[in-house]
């Protein structure tokens, strides 16, 4: 059973471009949840998500920002128009439902934007 | 969401047992204490988490107080690799998203 993918490992975008950024759970997993760690800092939660559903998005900037678990296939945090202050690492993590077992993280992705 | 308190920073020397403190005085009766942590540029990564009775597993031991107001994660003998920030987050019965704070950064010695 692979863990959680996360892809690509390492992103570069320039100013302005869309940033699109995928997780795959493990699998049996329904539960997936968005973190964001900028340099030096802690780990910040942005959004939850099951399938096809946003849980909860109380960690989510107002703008540029959106995710999403389709029924199929990964899930998907979006960027728009990137800005400098994005950069960081960008965690995905999943769990199965109902329950309150260990969350498994995947390995994230490094956006960088020049 | 409850809230946990942890030192910032902890040291250790290699092979000695290691005691990470967590306070939780707010701890509802329907919240799980897990422990995380996260190594050098990875993920995060479990480690335990209990409700109110001492947990024992392959990588750890967790000590709550009766309480439940604090507990402790113990781990038995240092390694090198075991260098990292570790948290502890409370987590509600149903699951849901886990609260990362600013965790203990560990240190070990050789």
């Amino acid at each position: 059973n692979a863990g959680v993918m996360q892809n690509p490992r390492h992103l570069v975008r320039r100013r302005g471009q869309e940033a699109r950024l995928r997780c795959s759970p493990m699998k049996g997993h329904s539960h997936v949840y968005w973190y964001r760690q900028l340099p030096e800092e802690g780990l910040k939660f942005m959004v939850y998500l099951q399938k096809e559903n946003i849980i909860d998005e109380s960690g989510m900037p107002k703008e540029r920002f959106s995710a999403e678990f389709p029924k199929e296939g990964p899930s998907i945090l979006r960027i728009q128009q990137v800005v400098r202050g994005d950069s960081a690492a960008y965690f995905c993590a999943s769990s199965p439902a109902g329950t309150v077992t260990e969350a498994f993280f995947g390995q994230g992705t490094r956006l960088t934007v020049v | 969401d409850a809230k946990t308190t942890q030192p910032n920073s902890m040291e250790s020397n290699e092979e000695e047992p290691v005691h990470l403190p967590c306070n939780h005085s707010t701890i509802s009766g329907t919240d799980y204490i897990h422990w995380y942590r996260q190594l050098p540029s990875q993920g995060p990564e479990y480690v335990i988490h209990g409700l109110t009775s001492n947990v024992n597993n392959r990588m750890a031991s967790l000590a709550i107080a009766e309480d439940r107001k604090s507990s402790t994660l113990i781990l038995h003998r240092a390694t090198l690799r075991d260098a990292a920030v570790y948290y502890c987050i409370l987590r509600r019965n149903q699951g849901g998203k886990l609260i990362f704070g600013q965790g203990t950064e560990l240190s070990v010695k050789p």
